[in-house]
């Protein structure tokens, strides 16, 4: 079983819509919780950076963890064709530098 | 521009020639990092240096060699590279905090394909 997985997508969507992405983990050591965002022939760049259990806002975006459910997610409102691209999450131990990535979901936004 | 730098961005090589990815950060970092991104498997670590002269093995460092002698700057080696060694290949940095990583910057990304 994989310590991170995440449904690979494309997950096509209209202007405007409200968009769900997850992952889910095995590993309950993990305390920080980040999405990054990584457009066609870019590196990854962060978007959302979490501790714990709860919700975080940051403009149409939003982060939500469930760590009893080891569950994480990100929702963008009124999604834009501007956020088309690959969304990765990305989780760390406690105690340890090193981050585990789940595989991204491409996301397509059509005008 | 705080930034990370990849050299080169595109790299078509032969069975067996060794070469070097460079890259660089102009930020100040402790922590450096190389990554590979494969479909399906997302990205993977395959090397890191918490400081100069300090590196260890991330999850698949198997044909891979770095070097942290200088603060700025984390080559990834490649002394022998195979076809399966075709990837996108990311380096990344960050500040560190009592042990810790900070946001990890990523730089644009080589793109080997080894033949």
């Amino acid at each position: 079983q994989k310590e991170v997985e995440q449904d690979p997508g494309p997950l096509s969507v209209p202007e405007g819509a409200i968009v769900s992405l997850n992952c889910t983990y095995s590993n309950s050591a993990f305390q920080y919780f980040m999405w990054y965002r990584q457009y066609s022939r870019k590196g990854p760049e962060l978007l959302m950076y979490t501790y714990s259990s709860g919700n975080k806002e940051d403009g149409r975006f939003t982060a939500q963890v469930d760590k009893s459910s080891k569950y994480i997610s990100l929702f963008i409102r009124d999604s834009q064709p501007s956020d088309s691209a690959t969304y990765l999450c990305a989780l760390q131990n406690t105690g340890f530098q090193k981050l585990v990535f789940g595989t991204g979901t491409r996301l397509l936004v059509s005008p | 521009e705080a930034q990370v730098t990849q050299n080169p961005r595109y790299l078509i090589t032969v069975t067996g020639k060794k070469l070097t990815v460079t890259c660089s950060q102009n930020m100040n970092h402790e922590y450096m990092s190389w990554y590979r991104q494969d479909p399906g498997l997302g990205l993977r670590q395959i090397y890191y240096s918490m400081n100069v002269e300090v590196t260890d093995k991330g999850d698949v460092p198997e044909g891979y060699k770095v070097s942290r002698k200088e603060k700025r700057n984390f080559p990834l080696i490649l002394e022998s590279p195979s076809p399966n060694q075709t990837s996108l290949y990311f380096c990344a940095s960050s500040a560190t905090s009592g042990g810790y990583t900070d946001t990890q910057y990523f730089g644009p990304g080589t793109r080997l394909t080894v033949l």
